[in-house]
């Protein structure tokens, strides 16, 4: 089966600017994650979806960072404006319901100068 | 909440020998997986090995395995005949079956297998 997609790979901004990411879980998998990982640390849960509806975002900076899943299927994640300090991989991984384990996708690489 | 622990920020091992990772948790649920991931350089997050709290006996898979200690809510990972496509940060993580399959992360290990 195919895995997790993640789009873009590599972005590189200037503070204050908007970008946004796209995944795409594994098909049927109702549970997606967000997660941010900066440089050396372990993922740090940003917002958690069972099908569009959202299961805990209280690690999300909402005034900056928003993410949707309006369809159930993929989502996006948004950062406006973007800080120095969000510089770090943003992996987006994907589980069933019942499901025992979350598979990841290859994650993507923001840099904000 | 729950929290995850790893201990030791970076191991090293010689080739063909055997590592151990430690991992504690903290949690007042009684339903729950554990698992530890791989995350080889600038690469995608792996399943090394998962572990569901209710059963006794340890999970194995391959050269690794794990301890579950449930009391003292201890889940180490043995890494055994290391091979050099075993560097990669490892993280320990804990899903909460009681909170929708809320996944926590610990802060890693770095692990360098040296030849």
């Amino acid at each position: 089966e195919a895995g997790v997609a993640q789009s873009p790979r590599y972005k590189i901004i200037e503070k204050r600017q908007s970008v946004a990411f796209w995944c795409n879980p594994i098909s049927g998998h109702a549970t997606l994650y967000w997660y941010q990982q900066i440089l050396g640390q372990g993922p740090k849960l940003l917002i958690q979806f069972q099908n569009n509806g959202v299961v805990d975002d209280s690690q999300l900076p909402k005034d900056r960072f928003s993410a949707e899943r309006l369809k159930g299927v993929d989502s996006t994640l948004k950062i406006q404006p973007a800080k120095l300090e969000d510089s770090a991989v943003y992996l987006c991984a994907s589980s069933v319901t019942s499901g025992t384990q979350a598979e990841f996708g290859p994650g993507t690489r923001l840099l904000v100068l | 909440a729950q929290t995850v622990t790893q201990s030791q920020p970076e191991m090293s091992v010689q080739e063909a020998e055997t590592v151990t990772l430690s991992c504690t948790y903290d949690t007042s649920e009684n339903n729950y997986y554990l698992f530890w991931y791989k995350q080889p350089p600038s690469r995608q997050m792996i399943l090394v090995i998962r572990q569901e709290a209710y059963k006794q006996q340890n999970a194995t898979e391959n050269r690794f395995s794990v301890n579950f200690q449930k009391a003292a809510k201890s889940f180490s990972l043995k890494i055994s005949d290391s091979q050099l496509g075993d560097t990669a940060m490892y993280f320990c993580a804990f899903m909460s079956r009681n909170a929708g399959n809320m996944l926590t992360f610990g802060g890693g290990t770095r692990l360098m297998v040296k030849p």
